[in-house]
């Protein structure tokens, strides 16, 4: 089945210990979105790539970059977690990017335990 | 600043009944309204859509429906199942730019 899936589910890092999540996508999706969303809170993107473009939202701290090497894959990066980046990361694809009629399908996410 | 509100945080309903989920929003720009919904353990998954331009979409037992003088929307799912128990997130766009999402209902259904 095409898909979503992100590694690991489940990450524990220490304070400002540097912290890889992974995402890849079977649907051959141009776009791939990141999103935070804490505990109790609405998912808040953080950047997207369309194509090989990246976009960052204009409130994503600095401490998080992504990457996308190919179609396939897009890995955000924590270069210096703090408790406050503890959250559920999603990651996300859309054929197009033209968000109202193109639906935007969701891996299963990563919770990010920061001690 | 939210721009998308679900101030509901949960809602139980019967087997059965009709579920209204209800959301509100502040920007008469929005031009596109999602919802999602979202099972433990599984990311979010699109639901129904209505465009500005229109009041009413439904798709088999879910209806969704645009007030737009009052900002709000609402998602029923009638009958409701148990099945249908999970978190459901509002979501807005602006020109197709990124989703804006209200902050989830969690809707129980009762045998």
């Amino acid at each position: 089945d095409a898909m979503v899936i992100q590694n690991p589910r489940y990450q524990v890092t220490q304070f400002g210990k540097p912290v890889t999540l992974s995402c890849s996508q079977t649907l051959n999706h141009n776009v791939m979105y990141w999103y935070q969303q804490k505990s109790s809170q609405a998912p808040k993107l953080l950047f997207h790539y369309y194509d090989k473009d990246f976009n960052n939202e204009a409130d994503t701290p600095d401490n998080f970059q992504s990457r996308r090497p190919n179609t396939s894959f897009c890995f955000l990066d924590i270069r210096s977690p703090g408790l406050g980046d503890a959250a559920m990361y999603l990651c996300a694809t859309s054929r197009e990017g033209g968000v109202g009629s193109d639906t935007q399908y969701f891996g299963p996410g990563t919770r990010l335990t920061v001690l | 600043d939210q721009q998308v509100k679900q101030n509901s945080p949960s809602l139980s309903v019967q087997e059965g009944r009709i579920s209204i989920l209800n959301c509100d929003y502040t920007n008469s720009m929005f031009d596109y309204f999602l919802w999602y919904k979202k099972y433990p353990a599984e990311g979010p998954t699109f639901l129904i859509s209505i465009s500005s331009i229109k009041d009413k979409n439904e798709d088999g037992r879910f209806t969704v429906f645009l007030n737009k003088s009052a900002k709000h929307l609402s998602l029923h799912i009638v009958p409701s199942q148990p099945g249908d128990s999970a978190v459901y997130f509002c979501a807005a766009t602006l020109l197709g730019d990124k989703l804006i999402f209200g902050t989830g209902t969690l809707l129980a259904v009762q045998p």
